[in-house]
């Protein structure tokens, strides 16, 4: 299995609402990562895991929570989205967060916030 | 403050010639690039690498090479496809960083016409 799957493909959500957005790697990849990417602008790192422990937040605001249960899963909660937060969510993964390594993309989710 | 730029929002080549695609980068702490193709609705893909101690690095079609003093590298492919028609995002990592930060391009749209 070389693919890092995300679910759900799309998302609209509410201001007031909770969503979490999933990803999902079988490749024994030992670090995980959380991007952003607006229409027309390159993704824009969130949020490394390594070895299941948060290793770099991008300053990024508290409405959007991490959470890695377990070295294959990676889940990003949403709660009080702003409409600007609309964007595509891409996960990836790779061997470790050290070394020369590439990272393997997800197809991401399609957030919509109104 | 764009560290990595692709100068070129797109690119149009004919089949079978070949495709070259530019990037430039500032950080002179960046010291590993990649190239990423991503076609609409999907995350990017890995493509091809280099470490900062080589100047040439050669996948198949894909030869990506790096002038370290020039803070530049071109990705080029040949003979050009049409499933090739993607954009195309360079990548660097900043090695002071850790976690396998990557700070992305803008991307440029490669079409290739028959």
């Amino acid at each position: 299995d070389t693919e890092v799957t995300q679910t759900p493909k799309h998302l609209v959500m509410g201001m007031t609402n909770k969503k979490s957005l999933k990803c999902e790697q079988h490749m024994g990849h030992r670090a995980m990562y959380w991007y952003k990417q607006k229409a027309k602008k390159p993704p824009e790192l969130m949020f490394v895991y390594s070895y299941e422990k948060l290793s770099i937040n991008e300053s990024v605001p508290s409405r959007f929570s991490p959470e890695c249960p377990n070295s294959s899963l990676l889940n990003l909660h949403l709660h009080a989205l702003q409409p600007e937060d609309s964007a595509l969510y891409l996960c990836a993964s790779s061997q470790e967060a050290s070394g020369n390594n590439e990272q393997f993309f997800g197809p991401g989710t399609r957030l919509t916030v109104l | 403050d764009q560290q990595v730029k692709q100068n070129s929002p797109s690119l149009s080549v004919q089949e079978g010639r070949i495709s070259i695609l530019n990037c430039d980068y500032t950080n002179s702490m960046f010291d590993y690039f990649l190239w990423y193709k991503k076609y609409p609705a999907e995350g990017p893909t890995f493509l091809i690498s280099i470490s900062s101690i080589k100047d040439k690095n050669e996948d198949g079609r894909f030869t990506v090479f790096l002038n370290k003093s020039a803070k530049h590298l071109s990705l080029h492919i040949v003979p050009s496809q049409p499933g090739d028609s993607a954009v195309y995002f360079c990548a660097a990592r900043d090695f002071t960083g850790g976690g396998n930060k990557l700070t992305f391009g803008t991307g440029t749209q490669l079409k290739v016409e028959l």
